[in-house]
């Protein structure tokens, strides 16, 4: 079956450290690939998504992330991350020609920033 | 900017009790999904939904749970009996068209069964 992998559970960085969380996913065919963020108390939203073109591509707030196809990864980077990032971010594919579209996630790094 | 809301959002049912979440997509929206995240485990993925059918369900989606668009705006699921393991945070998500498959979600609602 189809899987997303997150290597992070919990990552703890001080401001202006740079950040990278690893997305691991099992599916041989094409996928489309997104990053999601939950704020504390708030819904998920989108940082960025990949799903044709420049395999590196950048989102809000100064996040990006590259696809890496013959790794099936999708790492999440930001070069100094900030107290406001504090959050959990959520790795998540969808194979593309599924009908139903469904998101597939990883299972979320919970990400705290100490000032 | 438009956005999906879902109500209530919190709900608290006694096991065995039926309980309707709802939701309201994006208007110019076709394809509606729900998904739940039990409390520190990832979010799942249970049912979605296009053109007034299921276009595909988890293994999670028994026959307890059903989904229904009752009007041109609301999109809900039932869970007919529920069980103290239902609890969870629902998520609604909705998407459009577009190529990148892009989900908006709304909210949530904590259903907690006691």
């Amino acid at each position: 079956a189809q899987s997303v992998s997150q290597h992070n559970h919990h990552v703890i960085l001080s401001e202006a450290a740079s950040l990278e969380l690893g997305c691991n996913y099992s599916y041989g065919g094409t996928v489309n690939l997104f990053w999601y963020v939950q704020y504390p108390g708030q819904h998920l939203q989108l940082l960025l998504k990949y799903f044709s073109g420049d395999p590196l591509v950048k989102g809000i707030k100064g996040f990006e992330a590259e696809f890496i196809k013959s790794k099936f990864s999708f790492n999440l980077r930001k070069p100094s991350v900030q107290w406001s990032d504090t959050a959990e971010y959520f790795c998540a594919v969808v194979i593309r020609g599924n009908q139903g579209g469904k998101l597939i996630f990883g299972q979320g790094t919970e990400l705290s920033v100490k000032p | 900017e438009p956005e999906v809301t879902q109500t209530p959002s919190h709900q608290v049912t006694q096991m065995g009790q039926e309980v309707i979440l709802r939701c309201v997509p994006i208007s110019n929206h076709l394809y509606f999904y729900w998904y739940r995240q039990i409390l520190g485990q990832k979010v799942e993925f249970l049912v979605s939904f296009y053109n007034n059918e299921i276009s595909e369900k988890s293994e999670i989606f028994d026959d307890q749970f059903s989904v229904e668009r009752p009007d041109g705006s609301n999109f809900t699921l039932k869970i007919r009996s529920t069980k103290l393991e239902d609890s969870a945070m629902y998520f609604c998500a909705s998407r459009g068209t577009s190529g990148s498959y892009e989900q908006y979600f709304g909210p949530g609602t904590r259903l907690t069964v006691t």
